[in-house]
Order: C-alpha cells, then structure tokens, then sequence
C-alpha cells in the first residue's frame, strides 16, 4: 500500500518570506513523487516531480522540492513566497508501473498575506 | 502535456437521478482516470479507465454506480447513478500521455455536483 501525509493542514506565512509545505510518504518501493496545486475552482495544476536524479528538483513558479530518501520526506519550498501563491497544495505519490496509481495527501491550504 | 475539458462544469441534481460526466482530451491518451474531490477532502482514484478494456475501479466504488465509457483515445464519461446528496463532490478526469506510469497527470477543471 501506498500513502501521502501532509501534517499541516494550513500554512500562513508573509509575502517575501520562505514557505514550507510538508509532505511524508510511504510505499513499498521507489517512489515517483509529485506536488500539485489548486486554486479556487479551477483542477489541479502540475508544480514538479521527483522521478530520479539529483533530491533537489525545480519546477514551475519559482517552487522547489527536496527527496530525503532516508527521511520519506518531499517537502516543497519557495524562498519568496507572493500573495498569488495562496492556494491547496496536494503532495501525490506512485510507484510508476503503467496503470499504477496516484495516491494524494489530504493537501495543504497555504495564506500569503500581503 | 495535455489539454482537457469537461462538461459539465457545475451541474445540480435531484437524489434519484443520474448525471453523465463527458472528459475531452486534445491527444490521444492511453491512461485516462476519474478522480472524485469531497467538499474540503483530497482526491480519491474512482477508477482507471483505458481504451479496449473495462474500467478498474478502486476499493469503495462499484461499476453499477459509477459506470465509465471510453470509447477511443481521446473521450471517455463517467456515470453518477442513483444521486444521494453524499455523491455532492467535484469530479476531476485526468490523463498521463507517455502511457508509463510515473510521469505527471494532467487534469481537467473539474465538474462540481450538488445533489439536493
């Protein structure tokens, strides 16, 4: 079985700062690991993805990720957060055979404020 | 990446009835799947729906309530039967277009059902 945890379920932070969005995983195997976000009525959006390669990837906005393998952590980051930033963000796990499925965590609602 | 639209985009429906989701994608696709989002929950899988096969559905949801179609690469539907004010959820279909398992989905905005 596969599962996400993201142990916050709201992060407030002010624009200009560092946000923090955490993300644990669990799965029996390598993991394929990926960040999403939603804004208000709309679906969801890819960020990034970690597959193989270098634990630190880089993906849309100005976001970040780490693997910590030993730590079953995906944490993503942004050194400035911006007021647009606020929204859900989902931490989503597979193991990546064809057809396998996206597990999600229960998501991440994140405040900038101005 | 992939394009996808869904119609309809918001709908309400009286209990008892049935509403039928339609899932366009602009490529051909083979993995496309069928997501539901509870009011303030995350995404659940309902199923996974592949051209020329039978929808797999996950542990907690049934054919008879949920019945897919995906009659080529690029369209597929799902099926609300029997609406019961708890089916109230946005329905979400997305698609990963290499077909390998382990690269991004792609979603569609959504379609958000209120069942009074």
């Amino acid at each position: 079985a596969q599962s996400v945890a993201q142990p916050e379920d709201q992060v407030n932070v002010a624009e200009g700062n560092p946000l923090t969005v955490k993300c644990t995983y669990s799965v029996s195997g390598n993991p394929y690991l990926f960040w999403y976000v939603q804004y208000p009525n709309r679906g969801l959006q890819f960020l990034l993805k970690y597959i193989t390669g270098d634990n630190l990837v880089k993906g849309s906005y100005g976001f970040e990720a780490e693997f910590n393998k030993s730590q079953t952590s995906f944490h993503l980051k942004k050194p400035s957060a911006l007021v647009s930033d606020s929204a859900l963000y989902f931490c989503a796990v597979t193991l990546g055979a064809a057809g396998n499925k996206l597990t999600f965590g229960g998501g991440t609602r994140v405040l900038v404020k101005p | 990446s992939a394009v996808i639209s869904q119609k309809p985009s918001r709908d309400i429906c009286q209990r008892g009835t049935s509403l039928t989701i339609q899932c366009q994608v602009d490529s051909q696709v083979t993995m496309m799947f069928w997501y539901r989002q509870q009011p303030g929950q995350s995404l659940t899988l309902i199923a996974t729906a592949n051209q020329g096969s039978e929808a797999t559905y996950e542990s907690g949801f049934v054919i008879d309530k949920f019945p897919i179609s995906r009659p080529n690469l690029t369209f597929s539907t799902l099926t609300v039967s029997n609406m019961s004010p708890e089916d109230s959820s946005i329905y979400l279909c997305s698609v990963e277009p290499t077909g390998m398992g382990y690269n991004e989905q792609f979603f569609g905005p959504g379609t958000r059902l209120t069942v009074l």
